[in-house]
């Protein structure tokens, strides 16, 4: 596609259950990243990825978060046991490479945590 | 301390005025800049990128960086309605985001 899409649009969830996240990033685009967005907060920034090294998981907040990067494309971010305050939206966006920092969002993934 | 700090605002302008938006930085090897507009409920877009300092135009948008104070800026002319949006800064390979600061352009 010619840009980032991100699925589900919109994910509602109880607490407690686990929930999966993805991101397909602009195709022969090697960075890819998660972030984190409250109502009415900035962007926090989860995980980064950047083609076969080693993803930057310094952001993610406890470890039932978790991601991974399959083939150097799609993303899967995954969180388990859910708890209410993961209520968020989940933006992945994707850059050319390290040293182009153009990123370019998607849509976002709204969860919601009843 | 936030490496990157940015007023939330929100800023409410009358239509035509000239916007002033603003961050700081604490990081000197930010090489990078970058500011995005997000629409409610829409992924942010990049708006402007500049690298070190200087002026960068483009249409009724100035990004201005000056890395001696630390300390960017993005100037809306003649602002617009449709210019009502969240506008974030952020730095360094998009990993470094300023809170955003929200606009209200008001006919």
């Amino acid at each position: 596609g010619a840009g980032v899409s991100q699925s589900p649009s919109n994910k509602v969830t109880e607490k407690g259950k686990d929930v999966e996240l993805r991101c397909d990033p602009i195709s022969g685009h090697t960075a890819l990243y998660w972030y984190r967005q409250s109502l009415g907060q900035g962007l926090e920034f989860l995980i980064y990825f950047q083609g076969n090294s080693a993803p930057d998981k310094s952001g993610l907040p406890s470890d039932r978060f978790s991601a991974e990067r399959t083939g150097g494309s799609v993303s899967t971010l995954t969180i388990q046991r859910t708890q209410q305050e993961d209520s968020a939206v989940y933006l992945c966006a994707s850059s050319a490479d390290r040293a182009n920092t153009e990123a370019f969002f998607g849509q976002g993934t709204r969860l919601t945590v009843v | 301390q936030k490496e990157v700090e940015q007023d939330p605002g929100p800023l409410s302008v009358p239509e035509g005025a000239i916007v002033s938006l603003n961050c700081t930085y604490s990081n000197s090897a930010f090489q990078y800049f970058m500011w995005y507009r997000q629409y409610s409920r829409k992924g942010p877009e990049l708006l402007m990128y500049t690298y070190s300092s200087g002026n960068k135009e483009d249409g009724r948008f100035t990004a201005q960086v000056d890395k001696s104070s630390k300390y960017i800026s993005l100037f809306i002319r003649d602002s617009q309605p449709s210019d009502s949006a969240t506008y974030l800064c952020a730095m360094a390979h998009a990993l470094n985001f300023g809170k955003g600061t929200s606009l209200l352009v008001t006919p």
